[in-house]
């Protein structure tokens, strides 16, 4: 069984802060992505990573890619209220490629 | 394009009744899911399929789950009989999916909450 740990598992900050999330696992994932999900609503998808090492920011979201394919980080700078929402890592693997989520870190954004 | 339908959005039943959900997928995709969320926790998939065919439901508790992919199109997740556990958020998702391309889209989910 391939997991996911997610950490921090709650997460509480002020508008303008930076903030990191990771995701970590003992498995290699062929992929993996990142969801937000908002209350009421299922996860939407914000990236897919591929590649070991792999770097890629959409607006103030960076994500990373462990060089090993185990793990993965999520960083958003200058955080915004519209940030709030649950952040799920899914990685990809396994030989029928199955994709399997992490717990989520719920993340609030005080104004 | 519409994405992901799911009916209906909440269900209230008392325990040891029959629920069933229902699951519309983006038109073309031959890959459908059914995951069971609890609330703070991530999805957890109960079942996979590509095309008609149940590739992954592994962690489907036969028992009292039981699914089915019609033509390859429309899904039908169903319990009997439900019990006070089952109650969770049930997401189904799509996906067009291939070796390079996974990303899943995901439909508002059934809020089942068993009494």
């Amino acid at each position: 069984t391939q997991l996911l740990e997610q950490s921090p598992q709650f997460l509480s900050i002020q508008e303008g802060e930076n903030l990191t999330v990771y995701c970590n696992s003992s498995s290699v994932f062929s992929s993996l992505q990142w969801y937000r999900q908002e209350p009421g609503e299922g996860p939407v998808l914000l990236v897919t990573v591929v590649t070991g090492g792999e770097v890629k920011k959409l607006k103030r979201l960076t994500f990373q890619f462990g060089d090993a394919r185990k793990d993965s980080s999520l960083h958003i700078t200058a955080a915004q209220p519209g940030d709030t929402g649950l952040y799920l890592c899914a990685g990809v693997g396994g030989s029928n490629y199955k994709l399997t989520f992490g717990k989520g870190t719920l993340l609030t954004v005080n104004p | 394009e519409a994405g992901v339908v799911q009916s209906p959005r909440y269900k209230i039943i008392e325990k040891k009744q029959p629920v069933a959900f229902w699951c519309n997928p983006i038109s073309g995709h031959n890959t459908l899911y059914w995951y069971r969320q609890n609330l703070g926790q991530g999805p957890e998939l109960l079942i996979r399929y590509e095309n008609e065919e149940a590739v992954d439901d592994s962690q489907l508790p036969k028992d009292r789950f039981s699914a089915e992919r019609l033509k390859g199109v429309d899904s039908t997740l169903k319990i009997q009989p439900a019990e006070l556990g089952d109650s969770a958020v049930y997401l189904c998702a799509s996906s067009l999916w291939t070796r390079s391309n996974t990303e899943a889209f995901f439909g508002q989910g059934t809020r089942l909450t068993v009494v």
